[in-house]
Parts: structure tokens; sequence; C-alpha cells
């Protein structure tokens, strides 16, 4: 069955630091990949996607995640988080052809920047 | 355009009652999506609906669960009796075709809370 696993629940990060945020799953086939973001208040959106193509995609508010094929991975970076990025940030798998159209969610990270 | 409309947003009900959640899709999406999020876990989908067809209900369980989806617009979803582990959000989506390739927009959510 397929899976998704972020590693770190919560993270603390001070305005201007570096951000990198694990996805892996478990799927051997073509995989579709996302990650959404939940502001305090707000519904869950789609910050990037991959399907296919350039391995590096970039999203909205300077957003990037680089898809590892070998590695099962999908990590979320920004190279300088601001206060507004304080949100729940969820990577989710989307199983190709032969996985159907279910989309599997991982359980977040809680990203809390300081001021 | 108007986001999707969910109602109500919480509810608050002892366990054996049953409760429905109404959703609506933003206009023009085909396939609408019910998730499950338990508390610091991510979204589980429990049913899927293409138009007014069922694409995937395999984590819904059926023999408190029900959803329906008439005339491929506005959906339901009934939990006839609760328990106490179905407290929970409930989340609706929809996109434009499957989610294999279009992003899903998310409601508000219904917090429910059985007691």
């Amino acid at each position: 069955a397929q899976s998704v696993s972020q590693h770190n629940h919560h993270v603390i990060l001070s305005e201007a630091a570096s951000l990198e945020l694990g996805c892996n799953y478990s799927y051997g086939g073509t995989v579709n990949l996302f990650w959404y973001v939940q502001y305090p208040g707000q519904h869950l959106q789609l910050l990037l996607k991959y399907f296919s193509g350039d391995p590096l995609v970039k999203g909205i508010k300077g957003f990037e995640a680089e898809f590892i094929k070998s590695k099962f991975s999908f990590n979320l970076r920004k190279p300088s988080v601001q206060w507004s990025d304080t949100a729940e940030y969820f990577c989710a798998v989307n199983g190709g052809n032969t996985g159907g159209f279910k989309t599997i969610f991982g359980a977040g990270t809680r990203l809390f920047v300081k001021a | 355009e108007a986001g999707v409309a969910q109602s109500p947003r919480y509810k608050i009900i002892e366990k054996r009652q049953s409760v429905a959640f109404w959703c609506n899709p933003i206009s023009g999406h085909a396939t609408l999506y019910w998730y499950q999020q338990i508390l610091g876990q991510g979204p589980k989908l429990l049913i899927q609906f293409q138009n007014n067809g069922v694409v995937d209900d395999s984590q819904l369980p059926k023999d408190r669960f029900s959803a329906e989806r008439l005339k491929g617009v506005d959906s339901t979803l009934k939990i006839q009796p609760a328990k106490l582990e179905d407290s929970a959000v409930y989340l609706c989506a929809s996109s434009l075709q499957g989610a294999k390739t279009y992003e899903q927009y998310f409601g508000p959510g219904t917090r429910l809370t059985v007691t």
C-alpha cells in the first residue's frame, strides 16, 4: 500500500533561516507529487506539484521542491523563511495510472517562524 | 470564483446519534472528495465521486458512513451511528477532473466532536 512519511512533525525557525521539509513515499510506479499548505484559519491550498519533466519544481511564495526518484523523496525548500510562512505543510502522493486516483497525504509538518 | 462550501462548520453530538454534512463544490468541478482528518494526522480519503458516480470508497466504513452526490453537484456525507473515534474534521474538496493531474480545492471543513 502507498504511504507518505514526513520526517518532522514540528519545526521552529527564525526569520531568514533556510527551510527544508522532508517527504518520502512508498510506491514503485509513476507518481504525481504535491505539497499543500494550511495557513492558520485558512483552507488547505496547493503550494506546488510535480507530474513530469524537470524534477525541480517551483511553487508560490518562493517555495520549491525536488523530486529524487531514486530516493523516493520530494523535499520542500525555501531559502529564507518569513513570519508569514507559519503554517502546516502536507506532502501528498497520487499513484499514477496503476495506483488509481487516490491521493495519500502525509501527517503534516507544523512550521512556526519566529519574528 | 466561489470556493468549496461546507456546512455546518462545527457539530457536537453524542455517540450513537446520527449526523450529516453538506458540501457544494466549485462550479464545473466534476470530481468531489470527502476526507477525514483526525487530529495530528493528514487527510484520509473516504470517498471520491466523478460526477455522480463513485470512483473510490475503499476507506469508507460502510457500516456507518454513507455518501451521495445527486445530480453530480453537491454532496452529503452521513454518519449513523456515530462513535467516539469519528471525532475529526471532515473536509470536502473538488477538482476539475480526477486528482491525478488537477489540484484539489478544499473547503473549510466541518469539525465533528462525538461525546
